[in-house]
């Protein structure tokens, strides 16, 4: 399995209803990042969360890390059609320059 | 913007042709990527540069050659490449390496390999 896997791998939901995406992973990390894909464009960072945080708050974001359970979710309240694109969460390990990807989530909000 | 560009945007190139990607952030960073993002795969770490010195090389085919001239340029050189070589190609740029820093993506060049 892969470090950081999204689930579910997509999720389809009405305007102002909020998604909640999950991540899980393997080994232990210094911190999880969210990204967010427009259909074939480039990541945009969302939101960072250390390992010895447990909640985090940007806008309509909300961010969640269990480090017990090796997992994170994403929730996105009161959702809007442009929150359409495809979630990615990164883990970082250690000091290492490299980012794990997981394969994301396709988030639909129809409108 | 993120501050990360890349051109060009969209390229079709024969097996036998030579092109190069370009990539330019505005940032101030000190830290560039190279990734390919193919359909239903997660994102694959190429090549990754700290102060214009190549630290990481993912086991990626010689017919990807990367160059860093400088701090906030990074191309990729491609030659002779395979149909499952198209993909999106995304450059991005970081503060620093380590300590798993985010990472700003530029918007990607489009590359199709006939």
């Amino acid at each position: 399995s892969q470090q950081g896997e999204e689930d579910p791998q997509a999720l389809s939901i009405q305007e102002g209803e909020n998604a909640t995406m999950n991540c899980s992973y393997k080994t232990s990390i210094n911190n999880l990042q969210w990204y967010r894909q427009n259909s074939g464009r480039g990541l945009v960072h969302l939101i960072l969360i250390r390992s010895n945080e447990r909640e985090k708050h940007s806008g309509r974001l909300r961010v969640t890390l269990d480090t017990s359970k090796k997992s994170s979710s994403l929730l996105i309240t009161a959702s809007r059609a442009a929150d359409t694109a495809s979630y990615f969460c990164a883990t970082a390990r250690g000091s290492g320059s490299r980012l794990t990807f997981g394969e994301g989530t396709q988030l639909t909000v129809n409108p | 913007e993120t501050g990360v560009t890349q051109t060009p945007r969209h390229l079709v190139m024969g097996m036998t042709n030579k092109k190069s990607l370009k990539c330019e952030q505005h940032l101030g960073h000190n830290a560039m990527y190279w990734y390919k993002q193919s359909a239903k795969k997660p994102l694959e770490l190429m090549f990754v540069y700290s102060l214009e010195e190549r630290v990481e090389n993912n086991s990626v085919p010689s017919r990807f050659s990367p160059e860093c001239p400088n701090s906030s340029h990074l191309f990729l050189h491609l030659h002779t490449l395979q149909p499952e070589d198209s993909a999106l190609y995304l450059c991005a740029s970081s503060q620093a390496i380590g300590q798993g820093y985010e990472q700003y993506f530029g918007p990607g060049t489009r590359l199709t390999v006939t």
